[in-house]
């Protein structure tokens, strides 16, 4: 099936430091999606993207994140400062329209020190 | 408030026999349905998708899923499981939002094991 990649798939970092999560989603997809998963528990929604805008953010998507998808490059995750609560696994996600099936990623795994 | 409950925890079932996960979702909306299996140290992988029409949907690796409205559950069946099906399931239901865009809702998820 489609293929979205995910650069790195693993990061550690001290506290405080920034980290970007970088996603090539399948290449005719239009919305973009990131989520979190915290080991062994289910995946939370943190945001998706369309048009070069956000269109919705949970909760979870703290002041501290902030995404992007210059020119049609990488869609990124950026954590700016990280901080200990944000170690997880990062999965994006791409899906042609909005509502229709979302291809994920393998995940960044983000160790935050 | 939108959600996606799995009742099971964990799941474990001899090969051959046969599987059901629960799933049971509450969203007011038209409710577009997904099964995901995750692998170990692995992203999602769709497994079957339900939008409309025929209630009973089919998926792969012979996986199949029926939507019953009435009980607002998606339950995924399967007739005959392999070792290999040992993973994590997740359901999902997609929520709508302005603009047309959407999220998903997982469930906690299911961590079926396949004995020998």
């Amino acid at each position: 099936g489609p293929k979205v990649l995910q650069i790195p798939s693993h990061q550690i970092i001290d506290m405080g430091q920034m980290v970007t999560l970088n996603c090539d989603p399948v290449s005719n997809h239009l919305y973009f999606y990131w989520y979190k998963q915290i080991l062994g528990q289910q995946m939370e929604f943190l945001v998706n993207f369309y048009n070069g805008k956000v269109m919705e953010k949970s909760k979870l998507f703290k002041d501290q994140f902030s995404v992007e998808r210059p020119d049609g490059s990488y869609f990124t995750l950026k954590i700016q400062p990280t901080a200990l609560e944000d170690s997880a696994v990062y999965f994006c996600a791409s899906s042609l329209l909005g509502g229709l099936e979302q291809y994920f990623g393998p995940g960044t795994r983000l160790t935050v020190l | 408030a939108q959600s996606v409950t799995q009742p099971d925890a964990r799941v474990t079932v001899s090969e051959g026999a046969s599987l059901q996960l629960r799933c049971k979702y509450s969203y007011s909306g038209t409710p577009y349905l997904f099964w995901y299996v995750q692998y170990p140290r692995q992203g999602l992988q769709l497994l079957l998708k339900y939008y409309s029409g025929d209630p009973v949907v089919q998926g792969v690796n012979g996986f199949e899923a029926e939507f019953i409205k009435s009980n607002s559950s998606f339950h995924l069946r399967k007739a005959s499981v392999h070792w290999s099906d040992s993973a994590v399931y997740f359901c999902a239901v997609s929520v709508s939002h302005q603009g047309g865009s959407a999220k998903l809702i997982f469930g906690e998820g299911t961590k079926l094991t396949v004995s020998s």
